[in-house]
């Protein structure tokens, strides 16, 4: 079936570094592409996303491309905040049976930063 | 925000009691999910609904049954909680249509003591 596979965190960073959090996926097919964060206490937040290879997904500075190729979304931010800790998951929408969807998600990655 | 609101947010339950929790959505989406959240695992589809009184298992639904005879309204059931199914639940709904991505309510901490 298909999974999604994100490094282990935590991942620790001083603000203003560069982050990536690297994705790889196996699916059948071409399925669409998520990045979701999670503040503590709260729900899911879904932050970008992509549904076809070489889309590029952003939102808040945060970006990630689609690369059919090497089956890969890793996430991207040049200058992470304080504000940015939080857990993140990777995500694919898996059609099943019938037409309908579901999401899989990836295992989640914590960044911690710190001023 | 999408508008998803799950009952209880906490909850600490005894070990072979029955419980319900409820999600309950204003957005029409023909999609509801319920999913686990545990350390390690990331989240774990339990059963989704694809339309009232349509409804179907995920991979862990063991334990777990479902209701929707509202569309509004997604219950998930644990007829005899055990200390495995402590556990972060969330709600989550879709439309279906685009890339398909689903929007989460803020979840219900479950405590099986």
């Amino acid at each position: 079936g298909d999974s999604v596979t994100q490094m282990e965190g935590p991942v620790t960073l001083s603000e203003e570094a560069f982050l990536t959090i690297n994705c790889t996926y196996t699916a059948t097919g071409y399925p669409s592409l998520f990045w979701y964060v999670q503040y503590p206490g709260e729900g899911l937040q879904l932050l970008l996303k992509a549904t076809k290879a070489d889309d590029k997904g952003s939102n808040k500075g945060f970006e990630a491309t689609y690369r059919k190729e090497t089956t890969s979304f890793h996430l991207e931010k040049g200058s992470v905040q304080v504000s940015d800790s939080a857990v993140y998951f990777c995500a694919l929408s898996e059609r099943l049976r019938g037409g309908y969807n579901k999401l899989i998600f990836g295992a989640g990655t914590r960044l911690a930063v710190h001023p | 925000d999408a508008g998803i609101t799950q009952s209880p947010r906490h909850k600490v339950t005894e070990t072979g009691t029955p419980v319900t929790l409820r999600c309950h959505q204003t957005e029409n989406h023909r999609y509801m999910y319920w999913y686990r959240q545990d350390p390690g695992h990331g989240l774990r589809l339990i059963h989704y609904s694809y339309g009232v009184k349509d409804t179907d298992k995920g991979e862990v639904s063991d334990g777990y049954s479902v209701s929707r005879s509202k569309t509004e309204d997604f219950l998930l059931t644990l007829e005899s909680a055990t200390s495995s199914q402590t556990s972060v639940y969330f709600c989550a709904i879709s439309d279906g249509t685009g890339a398909r991505e689903a929007f989460f309510g803020q979840g219900t901490r479950l405590t099986v003591v």
